[in-house]
């Protein structure tokens, strides 16, 4: 049911830069914004990233959000360990008047 | 600190309703400006949200399951509840509650820790 597509898989060597793209459309990425959350195995999601490229306070300065037309990315740099996880984008999406929409989600393994 | 609590029975039989209550601490539900949500996640799959509820108690729910799904909430309580009724093995999942700072677009900064059903008879 995802409307945000994302690449299910993505891998770095620690320190490594890896990017993650999320694309969709007009009526949600096109008109609203980003939120990125990290999924750690076994625990709830927890806020990366809003209003496109925002850190919520705690969150590291390694995680960087973008976005451009109806895609955005989320970069992690200086890769580490403790990244590996599950890492989702979302977004409003005008299309249904409120439906709020997750991307199809990235595993992220540091090898 | 705002924590949230996801509460209810953890097996359901199918064709009956799934009921889960969300226990808000650390802030008032009545507060403007939040929506108060169920997300749920399929067992090793991605993230799929259901809905919200305003403190006032206007709803949206997602369109694919809208003909099951009842948010209301309990301001004296200071809680919301989700019911999800005539349930199958699909229904089975993690449910999350968690807390939209909507008013300035700051995402789901709040998450209760989850709570699987399984629908099994």
């Amino acid at each position: 049911q995802s409307v945000l597509t994302q690449p299910p898989s993505a891998s770095g060597t620690p320190g490594q830069r890896v990017t993650i793209s999320c694309s969709g459309s007009s009526s949600n990425i096109g008109s609203n914004y980003v939120y990125w959350y990290q999924q750690l195995p076994g625990t709830a999601p927890k806020l990366l990233i809003y209003r496109n490229n925002q850190r919520p306070s705690g969150v590291p300065d390694r995680f960087s959000g973008s976005k451009s037309g109806t895609s955005a990315s989320l970069a992690i740099s200086g890769l580490r360990s403790e990244d590996e996880a599950d890492y989702y984008c979302a977004a409003w999406d005008d299309s249904l008047s409120g439906l709020y929409v997750f991307g199809t989600g990235t595993k992220v393994t540091v090898l | 600190q705002v924590q949230l609590q996801e509460s209810g029975p953890g097996l359901v039989k199918p064709s009956q309703t799934l009921s889960l209550t969300c226990t808000v601490s650390g802030g008032s539900i009545s507060s403007g400006g939040y929506y108060w949500s169920w997300i749920r996640q399929h067992p090793g799959k991605g993230l799929e949200w259901i809905g919200y509820i305003y403190y006032s108690g206007s709803t949206y729910y997602n369109p694919s399951l809208k003909s099951r799904v009842t948010i209301s909430v309990d301001t004296s309580k200071n809680q919301f509840s989700l019911k999800l009724s005539s349930v199958t093995a699909a229904d089975t999942a993690v449910y999350y509650c968690a807390r939209d700072d909507h008013y300035d677009s700051s995402g789901y900064v709040y998450w209760g820790q989850g709570t699987l059903v399984t629908v099994s008879s």
